[in-house]
């Protein structure tokens, strides 16, 4: 069972646009929601988190929108360059105790020119 | 430093032959993880180390061999393999077991088994 759901699977956004990739888990235990960004040939790196605390978290371009209710968050990638092109992954964790990272299954984005 | 090594970068290996992959970090991490990545699709979690015991393993055949000989390094003993082994191999840090959301990950180890 896929615990963390995540949409679309790959996108193409024009440079300055907005990229924007949704996930969506069941688990209400969750209580750390990681994004990883993954360049080609290379490890997946940290990009932005949020903890169901607040609603919305921003870090330069990179915002992630979170609906507790709805059990959905959102990264937003605003003012997209082709230096964005890499595979994004959502993820979601329950802080307390040793517990596994649940990746979504991954967005590949292509930020053309 | 904020490095996680892995070498080699590629390994290329016979079904009947033994090799290891290694991994470092020099962050003070007590968590160390090791995954697999098939092309297209998300890192899948083999083995976790916390203070250098094996914590997890899911359920990964015994062709894969983990070792934590210190908090530093992770190796991953590899032998009589197959081919759909091949793959992109992780290692990641975290500073504790409970922060297993903040993973340090390396650039990975390319496998292709023959």
């Amino acid at each position: 069972q896929q615990q963390v759901k995540q949409s679309p699977q790959s996108l193409i956004v024009q440079k300055g646009g907005i990229s924007i990739i949704n996930c969506a888990y069941e688990n209400t235990a969750f209580d750390y929601f990681p994004w990883y960004q993954q360049f080609p040939g290379k490890g997946p790196a940290l990009l932005i988190a949020i903890r169901p605390d607040v609603s919305e978290k921003k870090e330069g371009r990179f915002t992630i929108s979170f609906n507790k209710s709805a059990k959905q968050f959102s990264l937003h990638i605003m003012d997209s360059q082709p230096g964005d092109s890499a595979t994004y992954f959502c993820a979601a964790t329950k802080e307390t105790g040793a517990n596994n990272l649940f990746f979504g299954t991954g967005t590949r984005l292509t930020v053309i020119p | 430093d904020t490095e996680v090594t892995q070498t080699p970068k590629h390994l290329v290996m016979g079904m009947t032959n033994k090799k290891s992959l290694k991994c470092e970090q020099h962050m003070g991490h007590r968590a160390m993880y090791w995954y697999k990545q098939k092309a297209k699709k998300p890192p899948e979690l083999m083995f976790v180390y916390s203070y250098e015991k094996l914590s997890i393993n899911e359920s990964v055949p015994s062709r894969f061999s983990p070792e934590c000989p210190n908090s530093s390094l992770l190796n991953l003993h590899l032998h009589a393999l197959q081919p759909e082994d091949s793959a992109l191999y992780l290692c990641a840090s975290s500073r504790t077991r409970t922060a297993a959301g903040e993973l340090f990950f390396g650039e990975g180890s390319r496998l292709t088994v023959l």
